[in-house]
């Protein structure tokens, strides 16, 4: 069964702060994964990887994939209090429905 | 553009009542998803349509639910003698196409609670 596990669960910082968000993921026939930010109910678009190795970079978030150890991670530098969320990171099953992580609650204080 | 659009956005029922919850995918997508997403988790797939087929209906926790997308675009997921448990955000999201590296665009919710 494939399995998408985030840590940490929950994370509190100060604004100016880097965060590392944590992705491991089991999955037969990968094609991609995909990374999410929930503030309220609609999680939104924010990357997605498929080839091992290139970080993708919008802004001050980053993402990059790791296909031989099986995991992503997600940065985020000098962190805004705007950032506060949940990350969720999920990976497609037989092409097309999505597995998600638990996800990470990110706090950051003013 | 528009994007994916859910209503109610909040639904409170009793138990043992039938509920409808209605997405609108964005123009021109094919591929329509739902998910569950309980407190503190992450969205778990109920059942996804490419087109006006169901094409995978392996996440509908039992014969309570069910959903129609007649036109191929508008969704309804249904929810029968629902129970406490059933409360949860369910979530809908549109792909243009379905496959694996199709991004899904994520409605906002409606927020069911069974009391």
């Amino acid at each position: 069964e494939d399995k998408v596990v985030q840590s940490p669960l929950s994370l509190v910082v100060h604004e100016g702060d880097t965060v590392t968000l944590n992705c491991s993921y089991e999955v037969t026939n990968f094609r991609s994964l995909l990374w999410y930010k929930q503030e309220k109910k609609a999680p939104t678009f924010l990357f997605m990887l498929t080839s091992s190795g290139i970080e993708k970079k919008s802004g001050r978030l980053s993402s990059i994939l790791d296909k031989k150890e099986l995991f992503s991670i997600l940065n985020i530098t000098a962190t805004q209090t705007g950032d506060s969320a949940v990350y969720l990171c999920a990976v497609p099953y037989a092409g097309n429905m999505l597995t998600f992580g638990g996800g990470t609650r990110l706090m950051v204080k003013p | 553009g528009a994007g994916v659009s859910q209503t109610p956005s909040n639904k409170v029922t009793e138990k043992g009542k039938y509920v409808e919850l209605r997405c609108d995918p964005i123009s021109g997508h094919t591929a329509l998803y739902w998910y569950r997403q309980s407190l503190g988790q992450g969205p778990e797939f109920l059942i996804y349509f490419q087109g006006t087929g169901a094409a995978d209906d392996s996440g509908l926790p039992n014969d309570r639910f069910f959903a129609v997308r007649p036109e191929g675009s508008v969704s309804t997921l249904k929810i029968q003698r629902t129970e406490r448990g059933d409360s949860a955000v369910y979530l809908c999201a549109s792909s243009f196409i379905a496959g694996g590296t199709d991004t899904q665009y994520f409605g906002p919710g409606t927020r069911l609670t069974v009391l």
